[in-house]
């Protein structure tokens, strides 16, 4: 089962809402992943932990604070965003740590597509 | 500077035409994954090579690492409309802790 799943799937919020994403696996991965992604560009890497830990935070605004409760969850609270935060959240997960040795692949999940008004 | 550079970013072909994709870096990586996405949805996994010089065959797809591990090709033999989506290879850097890296994308319209 290679499945990391998402919620919601839609999202629409008010600039002075509080809302969260959530993401779960259940493949005994050791590193999850945020990306925002625009349309038909690249997803950009937002977050990274690593045995629950946060290890890589790619200058993310405050706005976005992300929470790895165990090791099958990852949340991104979102806080008094802004329209060009509109996009597509993606969660992945990869079996080996950051850090840790061979190689590894990311499965990502469906995502939530994120519309700020 | 992207680290990853896709080629074509878009393609437009029609039903039964081949196809081949291009992922090039300066950069040596220790694996190298390809996905599909459609509009909406998230990257869906299609193969990761590891040996330099490797190919591997999925049904009417061919992945190619190269020798040196700094580049990948994708090739489609009588694409189908269902293989329309966007096309993204990720790259992962030895030596930097493993961080993965994305290629700029590669838009594929397969027309009926």
């Amino acid at each position: 089962d290679t499945e990391v799943t998402q919620t919601p799937k839609h999202l629409v919020m008010g600039m002075t809402n509080k809302k969260s994403l959530k993401c779960e696996q259940h493949m005994g991965h050791r590193a999850m992943y945020w990306y925002k992604q625009k349309a038909k560009k690249p997803p950009e890497l937002m977050f990274v932990y690593s045995y629950e830990k946060l290890s890589i935070n790619e200058s993310v605004p405050s706005r976005f604070s992300p929470e790895c409760p165990n090791s099958s969850l990852l949340n991104l609270h979102l806080h008094a965003l802004q329209p060009e935060d509109s996009a597509l959240y993606l969660c992945a997960s990869s079996s080996r740590a950051v850090g840790g040795g061979n190689t590894d692949t990311q499965y990502f999940g469906p995502g939530t597509r994120l519309t700020v008004l | 500077t992207q680290l990853l550079e896709q080629s074509p970013q878009f393609l437009s072909i029609q039903e039964g035409e081949n196809l081949t994709v291009y992922c090039n870096s300066s950069s040596v990586f220790s694996s190298l994954q390809w996905y599909r996405q459609e509009p909406g949805e998230g990257p869906v996994l299609l193969v990761t090579v590891v040996t330099g010089g490797e190919v591997k065959k999925l049904k009417r797809l061919t992945f190619q690492f190269g020798d040196a591990r700094k580049d990948s090709s994708l090739h489609i033999t009588a694409a189908q409309p269902g293989d329309t989506g966007l096309y993204l290879c990720a790259g992962e850097r030895v030596n930097t802790g493993n961080q993965f890296y994305f290629g700029t994308g590669t838009s594929l319209t397969v027309i009926p």
